[in-house]
């Protein structure tokens, strides 16, 4: 198993631009999420899937954030338009929502690498 | 608002000796946590986990401890080794909700030199 891929590991981009960023999840899984990294805050969630279907977008910082699943492979994080604030590790990851710890419904996820943003 | 705290941005020991990372929640729904280790360029990885019927989990060198009336827990690392270097992270899950959501606190640098 590939484990979860995203695409690009690093952009560079100027402010104004249009970011999108790619994540593939590993197969079978169906609940997917994209988290934000900074130093101040840690990992902060900002939307997830299940089953295709966005559940919770409330950690969407702005309208200028978007994202999409169109299939259980493949999702989209867009910036539009980019900011210099907006730089920073972005996380895809996905899990089995039926397989839970203990059964509590608690998963653990598995993580891509990242997608190191910075926007000048 | 941040509904999971790690207050200590970073933490250095010495070979051999324990680390004790810290973590704080404030969500009194969140029945089960998670420990992630992080490298640089790397995703976070699954450590370690508890459930809130529990007060300890032991996993070799690592055991989560549970503070439920004081709403803590923390990680023991014992002995510590220079590979166990990376930024660890808390995480709370309010499982019976059934999201799969994970809350993550803000990560603790660990430095565990030779």
């Amino acid at each position: 198993d590939a484990g979860v891929i995203q695409s690009p590991r690093h952009e560079v981009t100027e402010m104004g631009q249009e970011v999108t960023l790619r994540c593939k999840p590993i197969s079978g899984h169906n609940s997917l999420f994209w988290y934000r990294q900074t130093m101040m805050r840690g990992l902060e969630l900002l939307i997830y899937f299940n089953n295709n279907v966005p559940i919770d977008d409330s950690g969407m910082p702005e309208d200028r954030f978007s994202a999409k699943m169109p299939n259980a492979s493949f999702s989209t994080l867009k910036i539009q338009p980019s900011e210099p604030r907006d730089s920073a590790v972005y996380f895809c990851a996905s899990s089995l929502k039926s397989l839970s710890l203990e059964g509590t419904g608690a998963n653990v996820l598995t993580f891509g690498a990242g997608s190191r943003l910075t926007v000048l | 608002d941040q509904q999971v705290k790690q207050n200590s941005p970073s933490l250095s020991v010495q070979e051999g000796r324990i680390s004790i990372l810290n973590c704080d929640y404030t969500n009194s729904m969140f029945d089960y946590f998670l420990w992630y280790k992080k490298y640089p360029a790397e995703g976070p990885t699954f450590l370690i986990s508890i459930s809130s019927i529990k007060d300890k989990n032991e996993d070799g060198r690592f055991t989560v401890f549970l503070n439920k009336s004081a709403k803590h827990l923390s990680l023991h690392i014992v002995p510590s080794q220079p590979g166990d270097s990376a930024v660890y992270f808390c995480a709370a899950s309010a499982g019976s909700s059934n999201t799969g959501k994970l809350i993550f606190g803000q990560g603790t640098t660990l430095q565990v030199k030779p």
